[in-house]
């Protein structure tokens, strides 16, 4: 597609329940990033696929978190058993070699 | 550990003056800065950037400049007008490669007013 595309836009999910939000990046893209911005705060890196080698997990911040990217191109953040603390704007970005990348417009996470 | 911080968290500026907008860093092993505008319910887009082998980088409007032994950036915005009005959110890479992640300030609002 012509751009980054997140879904769902919008989610809404009760304390303890699983979610899944899902990251189409641009075709031909081989680097995939998942950032999230709680409120006020500035963007949280939280993993980074690039081809095929071993993710950068280093900023999910519980292994509540997990990430997948299949064949390269979609990527599914799932959030096990969510808190209150999890509802943020989870944004997803892609890149080619070059240094800026291209964001969605990002899932709005809320945890209630 | 705020790596990448942005002090000022709103700046107001007039129509057609000048916007700057401030962003320091401690991570000496930073070697390459960008600079993204945000608008409500949209993803960050890229503005402009620099590596840290250049002090000046120019993209029309915008001019970011890095002071490296000072470990600060600023991007500058002449004219501003009022479709700037944003969340400009500074970013910072090390390492020296293309890919990896970046290390965001929290973010400075700017208004511009007709």
């Amino acid at each position: 597609g012509a751009g980054v595309s997140q879904s769902p836009s919008n989610k809404v999910t009760e304390k303890g329940k699983d979610v899944e939000l899902r990251c189409d990046p641009i075709s031909g893209h081989t680097a995939l990033y998942w950032y999230r911005q709680s409120l006020g705060q500035g963007l949280e890196f939280l993993i980074y696929f690039q081809g095929n080698s071993a993710p950068d997990k280093s900023g999910l911040p519980s292994d509540r978190f997990s990430a997948e990217r299949t064949g390269g191109s979609v990527s599914t953040l799932t959030i096990q058993r969510t808190q209150q603390e999890d509802s943020a704007v989870y944004l997803c970005a892609s890149s080619t070699r070059h240094y800026g990348y291209t964001f969605g417009s990002g899932t709005r996470l809320t945890v209630v | 550990d705020q790596q990448v911080k942005q002090n000022s968290p709103s700046l107001s500026v007039q129509e057609g003056r000048i916007s700057i907008l401030n962003c320091d860093y401690t991570n000496s092993m930073f070697d390459y800065f960008l600079w993204y505008k945000k608008y409500p319910a949209e993803g960050p887009t890229f503005l402009i950037s620099i590596s840290s082998i250049k002090d000046k980088n120019e993209d029309g409007r915008f001019t970011v400049f890095l002071n490296k032994s000072a470990k600060h950036l600023s991007l500058h915005i002449v004219p501003s007008q009022p479709g700037d009005s944003a969340v400009y959110f500074c970013a910072a890479r090390a390492g020296g490669t293309s890919y990896g992640k970046l290390t965001f300030g929290q973010g400075t609002i700017l208004t511009v007013h007709p």
